[in-house]
């Protein structure tokens, strides 16, 4: 069972690059770490997915080190849009036969301000 | 736009009464969970089918929770005696899934969800 250790919230002024970390120390061989976003009064956004080194698309970087017990989602010149929850999700292998559970955790609760 | 799509949006109950929740999933997507969401927590896995079978349901929290995907589309989402602890944001996501087992590369869409308040 790989849980996920993120700060509960972090403040940034309006185009600033934000570095958000999870620990996931007990991760295991196979475990992709996915990164979601979700805004209040919707259900959460993929954001971005990567098994190691780092992955990057049109909204964020994903960095992951070569031990994969944590990674960072960057966020490059945020916006006040950017205002959300960030979760960071790897394997829950709480059920053998189903596979994995995707679950949550609390996330990281990200205010940008002007 | 052809999202997962949930009705209602929200609802009120009284304690005791049933409510039943719809989701309607992205037309190619085989597989479809259930999840709970309360205030200040991450959502919480319930259930999810492929296609029709509903493969894991131990996650659901009680025998009052019942879950549905009758012809591998749309889902319903059923509590029965509702009490004020199911006050909660109830998700709906979908996803293209290979295999029976669930795998944590699936990337979910998710619904707006229903939010339920029992009085």
């Amino acid at each position: 069972l790989a849980k996920t250790t993120q700060p509960i919230s972090m403040d940034s002024y309006e185009g600033q690059e934000v570095n958000i970390t999870c620990s996931h120390n007990n991760i295991a061989t196979n475990d992709y770490i996915t990164w979601y976003q979700q805004f209040p009064s919707q259900g959460p956004r993929f954001i971005i997915q990567g098994y190691k080194t780092k992955v990057t698309n049109e909204v964020a970087s994903l960095f992951i080190p070569a031990d994969r017990k944590s990674s960072t989602l960057s966020l490059p010149r945020v916006s006040l849009s950017d205002t959300a929850v960030y979760y960071c999700l790897v394997g829950d292998r709480s059920n053998s036969n189903s596979g994995y559970a995707l679950n949550f955790g609390k996330g990281t609760s990200l205010l940008v301000t002007p | 736009d052809t999202g997962v799509s949930q009705d209602p949006r929200h609802k009120i109950t009284k304690r005791g009464q049933n409510v039943t929740f719809r989701c309607d999933p992205i037309s190619e997507h085989n597989r479809l969970y259930w999840y709970r969401q309360t205030l200040g927590q991450g959502p919480e896995f319930l259930t999810y089918f492929q296609n029709e079978a509903q493969l894991e349901k131990s996650r659901l929290l009680s025998d009052r929770f019942s879950a549905e995907r009758p012809k591998g589309s749309f889902s319903t989402l059923e509590i029965q005696r509702t009490e004020q602890g199911d006050s909660a944001m109830y998700l709906c996501a979908s996803s293209v899934g290979q295999g029976r087992r669930l795998q944590l590369n699936e990337k979910l869409f998710f619904g707006s969800g229903t939010q339920l308040s029992v009085l």
